[in-house]
């Protein structure tokens, strides 16, 4: 079945250092989303994109953050200057219509 | 706007019962209505989704949820659980409108916990 591939899983950084979190979605999804759970919280969305733009962001999604699909395969989210409140999980998901999203299994991330 | 409401934030069972998870949303649209699992240190699994036809959904696992349109309700049940079943279980829905692009948006989650 196919997957969406989240690298690394876990990564810790150094506060006001940039991260930068990356994504293979499903091959033939048009549909992009980048999500956060911050520890013992529910899941958040962050940004959703389409096109090779933005179609949507969230208000945590603020001039920290950007997203990137800078080949046909990859989706990045980057943080520019990663705070202590950015610690979090991330999950990257793809779809190819409004029929359901598949999630990646995410990717841990510490800022200490 | 969509919001969804699960009640119940811990749920501890005994093997072998029944159990029913509740969720509740508000839209002033139509939506589709999800089912995610997360086991401990896993990602985010589709159980079961709700998009249109007979508003009872099954999943692979014996989980079943009723789409209730009167009461806004999408509630997960399993008439008898097992140790595997241990996870979070979050309920989620997306507008029917504005295409593929549409975010999910989620509960706050229930973690459901069975006991031997």
């Amino acid at each position: 079945e196919p997957e969406v591939t989240q690298t690394p899983s876990h990564q810790v950084t150094q506060m006001g250092q940039e991260v930068i979190l990356r994504c293979v979605p499903i091959s033939n999804h048009l549909y992009f989303y980048w999500y956060r759970q911050i520890l013992g919280q529910k899941v958040e969305f962050l940004v959703s994109f389409y096109n090779n733009e933005i179609s949507e962001k969230s208000e945590i999604f603020d001039d920290q953050f950007s997203v990137e699909r800078p080949d046909g395969s990859n989706f990045t989210l980057k943080i520019r200057s990663t705070k202590l409140e950015d610690s979090a999980m991330y999950f990257c998901a793809s779809s190819g219509d409004y029929a359901g999203y598949t999630f990646g299994s995410g990717t841990r991330l510490t800022v200490v | 706007a969509q919001s969804v409401t699960q009640l119940d934030s811990q749920v501890p069972v005994f093997e072998e019962a029944p159990v029913e998870l509740r969720c509740n949303y508000s839209s002033s649209v139509s939506v589709y209505l999800f089912w995610y699992v997360q086991y401990p240190n896993q990602g985010l699994q589709l159980l079961l989704k709700y998009l249109s036809g007979s508003t009872l959904v099954e999943s692979i696992n014996g989980f079943e949820a009723e789409f209730n349109k009167s009461q806004t309700s999408f509630h997960l049940r399993k008439p008898s659980v097992h140790i595997s079943d241990t996870a979070e279980y979050f309920c989620a829905v997306r507008s029917m409108q504005g295409g593929g692009s549409e975010k999910l948006v989620f509960g706050k989650g229930t973690k459901l916990t069975v006991n031997p």
